[in-house]
């Protein structure tokens, strides 16, 4: 399966935006890539997900490198609540969908 | 209520018991995942499922037996419990490539 590569931690300030790098030089031409957060004591929580072409939705943007060796994971306007470890993973197309967490980011949000 | 229930919520079992965490999805998904969570690390895929009576092993599937006689119940056995085996268990399902959805977790401690 092929690996992502995450910052183990980042930093930012409420109400500035936070992009939030995912490196995935090994990626197959079928592989999705997902992102997911998990805040304090609670469980995982899906952020987006997206192939080829960059997606928006209420929660955040990712943004795919035409390569597709990396991508960005952007929320808008940090808050306090957004504070949360973000996973950044790959899962095959296909019948053989997993998801396959690492040791994601853990975003600190200041106020 | 639609969604995604775990139960127990929590456990306490001796060494050598058998436990069986209970998981049960009201969507239909066609796929389930059983994760744990120990304590200041991410998540390890134990068990997944793409469809009733199609299981197949994780990253650390040793110790612990999975069945899916059906689409909505994916029940995750510990057949003798170790200490080892203390960790938070998080539930998971999904209609595929998509927004997977995480139960609220059990937290199992083995004395």
């Amino acid at each position: 399966d092929a690996k992502t590569t995450q910052p183990n931690s980042m930093e930012s300030n409420e109400e500035e935006p936070v992009h939030l790098p995912c490196n995935h030089s090994t990626i197959s031409g079928t592989d999705y890539i997902h992102w997911y957060r998990q805040l304090p004591s609670q469980g995982p929580e899906y952020v987006i997900h997206g192939l080829t072409s960059n997606v928006n939705n209420r929660m955040a943007s990712l943004a795919i490198a035409e390569d597709r060796k990396s991508s960005t994971l952007i929320l808008h306007r940090a808050t306090l609540r957004d504070a949360a470890v973000y996973y950044c993973i790959l899962s095959r197309g296909g019948s053989n969908y997993k998801l396959t967490f690492g040791k994601g980011t853990l975003l600190t949000v200041n106020p | 209520d639609a969604g995604i229930t775990q139960s127990p919520r929590y456990k306490i079992t001796e060494t050598g018991r058998q436990v069986t965490l209970m998981c049960h999805q009201t969507w239909s998904h066609s796929y389930m995942f059983w994760y744990r969570q120990d304590l200041g690390h991410g998540l390890r895929l134990i068990y997944y499922s793409a469809a009733a009576d199609i299981t197949d092993k994780g990253e650390v599937p040793d110790g612990y037996v999975v069945s899916r006689s059906k689409t909505e119940n994916f029940p995750l056995t510990l057949e003798s419990a170790t200490r080892s085996q203390t960790s938070v268990y998080f539930c998971a399902s999904s209609p595929g490539q998509g927004e997977a959805f995480f139960g609220q977790g059990t937290r199992l401690t083995v004395v």
